[in-house]
């Protein structure tokens, strides 16, 4: 079964930075493409970043482009977010997800890990 | 900010049939595939249906999508008290390189 578990997730202040990690295990992480969503309290979700197969080709959400930066280590089976400049608008469950097929579509969902942005 | 627009709210009673939709424009619907996800309360979104109008296993054929031009739409038959949910549409934009999720359709089951 996929297991996606993440981690890192805490408060930080406006302007400060954090570090989101994702476990990934029971699929071959290198053929799929990644991606990190986030929710809002009483929002709908937003597609944040994502990263291909290889980790050569990443795209990132308009709110967040310049800010934060996925990565990917195959050989660990982690995938990362760095989240710098953060905003009381960041604040939000951030869900790491595993591409469907071939694409970066939110297929698996992990259980989400809580970012709270606030002075 | 979302492109997709989706209806805030629909309804109906047990077994009748709803249907969602979902607005885009020709940089997202227009030419890209379009996802729909069910959120149930306190968990995280699943994927319903891919590409339009492919479900994954499992989920029944009670949900189908459909696309035509700059829109899309989920249509729900035989409606059950556990459908209702949050439903989301996804597309890719090819104008902003990023997906965007519609605003989201919160399904009542009188």
């Amino acid at each position: 079964d996929v297991q996606l578990l993440e981690s890192g997730g805490g408060s930080a202040q406006p302007g400060g930075s954090l570090r989101l990690s994702c476990a990934a295990s029971g699929f071959f992480l290198r053929r799929y493409a990644m991606s990190w969503v986030r929710q809002a309290p009483g929002k709908g979700p937003e597609w944040v970043a994502g990263i291909s197969g290889d980790g050569g080709s990443t795209d990132y959400g308009g709110s967040v482009k310049g800010r934060f930066v996925i990565n990917r280590d195959n050989s660990k089976s982690t995938l990362s977010l760095q989240m710098n400049s953060l905003r009381v608008e960041d604040t939000a469950v951030y869900y790491c997800t595993k591409g469907h097929e071939t694409s970066a579509v939110p297929e698996s969902w992990g259980q989400g890990t809580w970012v709270i942005v606030s002075s | 900010q979302s492109v997709l627009t989706q209806p805030p709210s629909a309804s109906g009673t047990p077994g009748q049939s709803v249907t969602l939709t979902c607005s885009g424009s020709s940089s997202n619907i227009g030419t890209n595939f379009v996802y729909w996800f069910q959120q149930l309360p306190g968990t995280a979104p699943k994927l319903l249906i891919f590409k339009n109008d492919q479900r994954p296993s499992g989920v029944p054929d009670r949900f189908s999508g459909s696309k035509s031009g700059t829109s899309a739409s989920l249509a729900i038959s035989g409606l059950r008290s556990e459908d209702e949910a949050h439903y989301y549409c996804l597309a890719w934009d090819d104008r902003l390189s990023e997906y965007l999720f519609g605003t989201g359709t919160e399904v009542t089951v009188l």
